[in-house]
């Protein structure tokens, strides 16, 4: 099966800077990558996707870029503000029925 | 508005317990899934189901056991037999004929074992 290994576990980053978290991941069948942002005490809420006929996809401040060939993949944010602080999921969508494998989560802290 | 509903948000259970967590969604979703999230583990798979009456073992699903009588549906049942239940679950729903697309999740329960 799929197997989603996610770098760092933690993340802090001065307000303003960016921030770059990074995803590998296994089955060459996966096709479809999202990302999900969830806050304290909440379920994971999805902040954006790439699917792998594309490399590379930006939403405002958020941009993921994919890399098929090296099987990684990488959400980007610029310009952080402190409700950018979260724990942030990777996932892949492999070739099996059970959906999407997680990766561990990034805690991104944002420092003032 | 459609949505993933979880119930309850906090939930006690005793030693030797069986407790339900409720799941529902009106957003007409062919796949459910729970999840069981720890600090530091990331999201393991539980049990999913992709159509009404059918459903499948995941990764961890020793302890627990589901049904899924309704589409809307998916309750999860953490028995006596799961050791160490203290943890936050999530629900989650996709469509299946949109394969390409990723999931709604509902916001938790948390189930602390006294």
């Amino acid at each position: 099966g799929e197997n989603v290994e996610q770098h760092p576990s933690t993340l802090s980053v001065q307000e303003g800077d960016s921030a770059v978290i990074k995803c590998t991941y296994s089955d060459s069948a996966s096709n479809y990558f999202p990302w999900y942002k969830q806050e304290l005490g909440k379920g994971p809420q999805l902040i954006i996707d790439i699917r792998s006929n594309v490399g590379e996809k930006k939403d405002q401040r958020i941009a993921v870029t994919l890399n098929k060939t090296a099987k990684h993949f990488s959400l980007h944010i610029t310009e952080t503000q402190p409700e950018d602080s979260a724990v942030y999921f990777c996932a892949a969508q492999g070739g099996g029925a059970d959906g999407l494998t997680f990766g561990k989560g990034t805690h991104l802290i944002i420092q003032p | 508005d459609g949505g993933i509903t979880q119930s309850p948000k906090y939930l006690f259970r005793k030693e030797g317990q069986n407790v339900t967590l409720s799941c529902e969604q009106n957003l007409n979703h062919d796949a459910m899934y729970w999840y069981r999230q720890d600090p530091g583990q990331g999201l393991r798979l539980i049990y999913y189901s992709q159509i009404v009456n059918d459903f499948q073992k995941g990764d961890i699903a020793e302890g627990y056991s589901v049904s899924r009588e309704k589409k809307e549906s998916f309750p999860l049942t953490v028995t006596s037999a799961q050791k160490n239940p203290t943890a936050f679950y999530l629900c989650a729903s996709r469509t299946t004929w949109r394969a390409l697309y990723g999931y709604t999740f509902g916001s938790g329960t948390r189930l602390t074992v006294v």
